[in-house]
Order: structure tokens, then C-alpha cells, then sequence
């Protein structure tokens, strides 16, 4: 039961043109939501993230947008560059017991293009 | 952010052994977290590791097959016990404070049973 989805495995794009990592949620009770990068042979690295009750948030190239009612968030990466080249995973937030706990999805590999 | 190191960062070992990882922090930190990546898979989390007392399984995970250890608030160990093929994974600590839903990746032991 995957609650936490990346359906594009992969995706091209030219340097200096939009990125955008699109991600699906099944689970209503996720409060909060994440982006991570990950290079090959080091560990995911945090890239902005947005609160439930919130529709977009910004952090210089990279821009996260929620759709609460159609359980979609995206993030948009402008201009793209070749150091962006990466595997995105989103994140959902889930609170079990005394903390929250993270559902990841299965990542989208990106590669931009000189 | 902490930061995070991992010990070892790759071993390859033989089927029925164990290995434990150790994951430290610069810093102390509320919570700590142990993830597996399968090959092609996404994130998905073995256990909270609690300071002082037994961690906290995730479904489909269990003590005697990943036993852990928090002796304080900047260390713990994963240990794979009795490894087969299928355990061969990344095996990523992370943390996090009290308050923020963002986690901290350590760079991730990369384990291959033969």
C-alpha cells in the first residue's frame, strides 16, 4: 500500500528551462509535506518542505504547491541547472505515538541537460 | 543542520553473519531514525531508536532481525542479524529536534550479502 507516490520515475530537461516533480498522497492525515535530493552514495539532503494548511511556499529556485483536495503537491525548480541533476523523493508527515514519522515516495530521477 | 556520520560506509558480507552500524551526530538530537533502501525502492522506516529505552518497530520489522541501540542523545547502532541476500539495502540514519518535521540524512552504509 504505497500512500505516497512518484509516478514519474524519470525526467529530462534542459538547463535554464522548469523542472517540475510532480507526487500523490493517498492518506488525508498527512499535516505536512517534504522534498529531499539525493546524489548517488550520500544521503537524502532536505530541500523545502510545506505545511498542510498551506497552498504554496517558495525558497529561491524551488517553489513547493499543495492541492489538498486533489491530494497532489509538485515542486518546481526554475531555473534548472545541471547540478540539479538528482533523484527527488517527496515526504509525507504522519503522526504515530509521541512524533512524527516520514512516508516516502519511490523518487523521480532528474537530469538536466547543458 | 547536525551533522551526521556513518560507520561503516559499505561492507560486504557473508550470508547468516551480522554487522552493526554506527551512526553519530555533532550535536545532541530529540530523535533518531534508521531507514532501508532496497535497490529501486524508496525510503522506508525500520525504527525510531529512543535514548535510553527499546526503539519502536515499524510494521514488518523486528527486534531480533534489527536489534538497535540509543545509548544517549548523540549515537546508536543498527545491527542486520543473520543477513541473507535480500538484506542487501542502504541503511541511512537520520535525526531530527523536537518541533520540526524536517529529518537529517547520515551519507547511508551501503550492505551487500553474497
Amino acid at each position: 500500500d504505497q500512500q505516497v507516490k512518484q509516478n514519474s520515475p524519470s525526467l529530462s530537461v534542459q538547463e535554464g528551462r522548469i523542472s517540475i516533480l510532480n507526487c500523490d498522497y493517498t492518506n488525508s492525515m498527512f499535516d505536512y509535506f517534504l522534498w529531499y535530493k539525493k546524489y548517488p552514495a550520500e544521503g537524502p539532503t532536505f530541500l523545502i518542505s510545506i505545511s498542510s494548511i498551506k497552498d504554496k511556499n517558495e525558497d529561491g529556485r524551488f517553489t513547493v504547491f499543495l492541492n489538498k483536495s486533489a491530494k497532489h503537491l509538485s515542486l518546481h525548480i526554475v531555473p534548472s541547472q545541471p547540478g540539479d541533476s538528482a533523484v527527488y523523493f517527496c515526504a509525507a508527515s504522519v503522526w504515530g505515538g509521541a512524533t512524527n514519522k516520514l512516508i516516502f515516495g519511490t523518487g523521480t530521477l532528474l537530469a538536466v541537460q547543458p | 543542520s547536525a551533522v551526521i556520520s556513518q560507520k561503516p560506509s559499505r561492507d560486504i558480507c557473508q550470508r547468516g553473519t551480522s554487522l552493526t552500524i554506527q551512526c553519530q551526530v555533532d550535536s545532541q538530537v530529540t530523535m533518531m531514525f534508521w531507514y532501508r533502501q532496497q535497490p529501486g525502492q524508496s525510503l522506508t522506516l525500520i525504527a525510531t531508536a529512543n535514548q535510553g529505552s527499546e526503539a519502536t518497530y515499524e510494521s514488518g520489522f523486528v527486534i531480533d532481525k534489527f536489534p538497535i541501540s540509543r545509548p544517549n542523545l548523540t549515537f546508536s547502532t543498527l545491527t542486520v542479524s543473520n543477513m541473507s541476500p535480500e538484506d542487501s539495502s542502504i541503511y541511512l540514519c537520520s535525526v531530527k529536534t523536537s518541533g520540526r518535521y524536517e529529518q537529517y540524512f547520515g551519507p547511508g552504509t551501503r550492505l551487500t550479502v553474497t
